[in-house]
């Protein structure tokens, strides 16, 4: 079983400054992670993910997140926001022994607002 | 590519009734999907792996009989509320799987919003 925490329900931030969305999880197997995306009244969208390779991954609009296995954290980056990356981030976790398939354990969300 | 589409975007009924929601996978085949509900401001609970030909595998505390789906092409799965009430009102969010490449990850249609009188 998986869980995953996200430690900030809510995070403020100014246009133009540096922003970081924790992210633990804790599994017995080894975990794919992913962060989402969800805008008001939307669903969810891919943001960036961590399969295997390079610990950091990137995402096309700027935002990054490390895999570090030793601290069992995904934490997301970007440093620079704008209003338009006011969203609900969502982190994510599954397990990819075998017979999970693949399910997604979710945090409970941190909810990005960027004021100008 | 990898879109996932919901049909209804937005549902009204009363109580009683039944609703079907689709979730269809537009540009990819998708063997397994993935049905969640997720209340105002917090995360999106799995209900129901839905998978292609076979009967669906429902989360601890989902009531089957309740939800019904039917998974019954590689880019179709339906989920259907029965005898809604007002409790049932939520966002309900489908999510599919290509079975062809990128198997680890899912992709998300937009959303039903269920609103139950």
């Amino acid at each position: 079983a998986q869980s995953v925490t996200q430690l900030d329900s809510q995070v403020p931030v100014f246009e133009e400054a540096p922003v970081e969305l924790r992210c633990n999880y804790s599994s017995s197997v080894s975990v794919y992670l992913f962060w989402y995306v969800q805008y008001p009244n939307q669903g969810l969208q891919l943001l960036l993910k961590y399969l295997s390779g390079s610990t950091l991954v990137e995402s096309i609009n700027g935002f990054e997140a490390e895999f570090n296995k030793s601290q069992t954290s995904f934490h997301l980056r970007k440093p620079s926001v704008h209003i338009s990356d006011t969203a609900e981030y969502f982190c994510a976790v599954s397990g990819h022994s075998g017979g999970s398939n693949y399910k997604l354990t979710f945090g409970k969300g941190t909810l990005l607002t960027v004021n100008p | 590519g990898a879109v996932v589409s919901q049909h209804p975007s937005r549902v009204i009924c009363k109580s009683g009734t039944s609703v079907k929601i689709e979730c269809r996978s537009l540009d990819f085949q998708a063997t397994t999907m993935f049905w969640y509900r997720q209340f105002p401001k917090q995360s999106l609970m799995l209900m129901a792996t839905s998978n292609e030909g076979s009967k669906a595998t429902y989360e601890q505390g989902v009531e089957k009989d309740k939800f019904l789906i039917n998974h019954a092409s590689l880019t179709l799965s339906t989920l259907t509320v029965t005898s809604a009430h007002p409790e049932d009102s939520s966002f309900y969010i489908c999510s599919a799987r290509d079975i062809t490449s990128d198997q680890e990850t899912q992709y998300f249609g937009p959303g039903t919003r269920l609103l139950v009188l």
